[in-house]
């Protein structure tokens, strides 16, 4: 199976200041077509989660602009420029080349 | 706008059976995989399981190949999971999720409770 580590699994961080999460696989992400599927999830307290990012770099309709994500192969970033107040929560990446489908163990941000 | 509605959870004793069901609406049912992912109580996402567009292609986690089952009915918009053999390790949060390789959209999720 692939494993996806996630770093750090806790990050305080203050509003206005950037924030930035990072996710290594075991084994290269690039799919048979060309395609990368890494993608990024927010989870909120008591929510379900909600894709940010897919294909490593792709905003999702709706998702604030200070989000990127970045990467390739087998290193991926989830960079967030200024953090709000509403950016609390778990943050995932997920693999979606390899069988079977694998998530990170979820970063957690909080306001310091 | 796409809604991914899950029923069926609820408290069952280990060894028992329970139907998930995910109802979907927004989009083409049948151009889309569709997956289950879960969550046990304060831990992080796991994969469980995806059934192609047609339905002709599963997938499964090896902690539940065996166990469960997943089918879907295009005529309805309806996804399934059939959870058989349950154990208090199957207690969590399942959500259905469109998509096998982005999951684009999730529903609000399920709660399954295993325990006597």
């Amino acid at each position: 199976d692939v494993v996806m580590t996630q770093s750090p699994l806790s990050l305080p961080v203050t509003l206005g200041q950037p924030a930035s999460i990072s996710c290594r696989s075991s084994q290269s992400l690039v799919y048979s077509d060309g395609n990368t599927y890494l993608n990024w999830f927010h989870q909120r307290p008591g929510q379900s989660p909600r894709r940010l990012i897919y294909r490593v770099s792709n905003r999702d309709s709706g998702v604030p602009d200070r989000f990127s994500g970045s990467g390739s192969g087998t290193d991926f970033t989830l960079k967030i420029s200024r953090v709000e107040a509403e950016d609390v929560g778990a943050y995932y990446c997920m693999q979606g080349t390899h069988w079977p489908r694998t998530f990170g163990q979820g970063t957690t941000v909080e306001i310091k | 706008e796409v809604q991914l509605l899950e029923s069926g959870g609820g408290l069952v004793q280990p060894g028992g059976s329970l139907r998930l069901s995910c109802a979907a609406s927004g989009f083409t049912f049948t151009s889309f995989a569709m997956s289950w992912v879960r969550q046990a109580p304060g831990k992080g996402l796991e994969w469980v399981s995806t059934i192609s567009g047609g339905g002709g292609g599963t997938y499964f986690a090896d902690s539940v190949k065996g166990r469960f089952t997943i089918s879907r009915d295009n005529s309805r918009n309806t996804l399934y999971l059939q959870m058989n053999s349950l154990r208090a390790e199957d207690t969590a949060i399942y959500y259905c999720a469109s998509g096998s390789t982005t999951f684009d959209y999730w529903g609000q999720g399920t709660l399954v409770t295993v325990s006597s």
